[in-house]
């Protein structure tokens, strides 16, 4: 079965540290794959996402992503945090089939110290 | 643009009570519309997803049903509330098949707290 599995469950950082943030998953076919955030209070939105292509792919907030095949991975990263990026992350796969379904990580939680 | 609408954001309820709560989108013609349970510590857990009016498929066995009435209109039912059944209900759309976004988009939630 497929699953997704992200390392970090809580992180702790001060600002202008630099985030990385594991993301790994089981399944050996074409892959979509996704980053969502969910700021204290708001609902989840969608961080970043990768199809095909540059497998290095930037989001919103300075957020970038990259796929590494090879390591089944997509980890997150972000050169600078800032406060305003403590949130829970959640990494998201959709694998094989026609349906939209995702198979989603435990998700990450990141408190970013002023 | 699109946009999701969940009711209602908080509920109590007693156990053994009945429960609906609804999901709305806007915006969009033939969505995929999916049901989750956000629990702390445990990520998100598909419950239900549907790709069309009357068609539901349940991913796990539990006391909760779903039924979409109409093209843009998801609801989360169950005729008696379990203590288990308190949690974070999220709703969220897609494109359906081979239509765009392939992504999906959540709404802001229902906060369920059986007592």
């Amino acid at each position: 079965a497929q699953s997704v599995s992200q390392h970090n469950h809580h992180v702790i950082l001060s600002e202008a540290a630099s985030l990385e943030l594991g993301c790994n998953y089981s399944y050996g076919g074409t892959v979509n794959l996704f980053w969502y955030v969910q700021y204290p209070g708001q609902h989840l939105q969608l961080l970043l996402k990768y199809f095909s292509g540059d497998p290095l792919v930037k989001g919103i907030k300075g957020f970038e992503a990259e796929f590494i095949k090879s390591k089944f991975s997509f980890n997150l990263r972000k050169p600078s945090v800032q406060w305003s990026d403590t949130a829970e992350y959640f990494c998201a796969v959709k694998g094989a089939g026609n349906n939209r379904k995702l198979i989603w990580g435990l998700g990450t939680s990141l408190a970013v110290n002023p | 643009s699109q946009t999701i609408h969940q009711w209602p954001a908080t509920l109590v309820q007693p156990v053994g009570s009945p429960l609906s709560l609804e999901c709305t989108v806007e915006g969009t013609s033939n969505p995929n519309l999916y049901w989750y349970r956000q629990a702390a510590g445990r990520g998100l857990q598909l419950l239900f997803y549907s790709v069309g009016i009357g068609q539901i498929s349940s991913e796990v066995p539990q006391n909760l049903s779903a039924s979409r009435p109409q093209d843009r209109q998801f609801i989360l039912s169950s005729k008696k509330l379990l203590l288990s059944d308190s949690g974070f209900y999220l709703c969220a759309w897609s494109g359906a098949s081979g239509r765009e976004p392939y992504e999906q988009y959540f709404g802001p939630g229902t906060r369920l707290t059986v007592t």
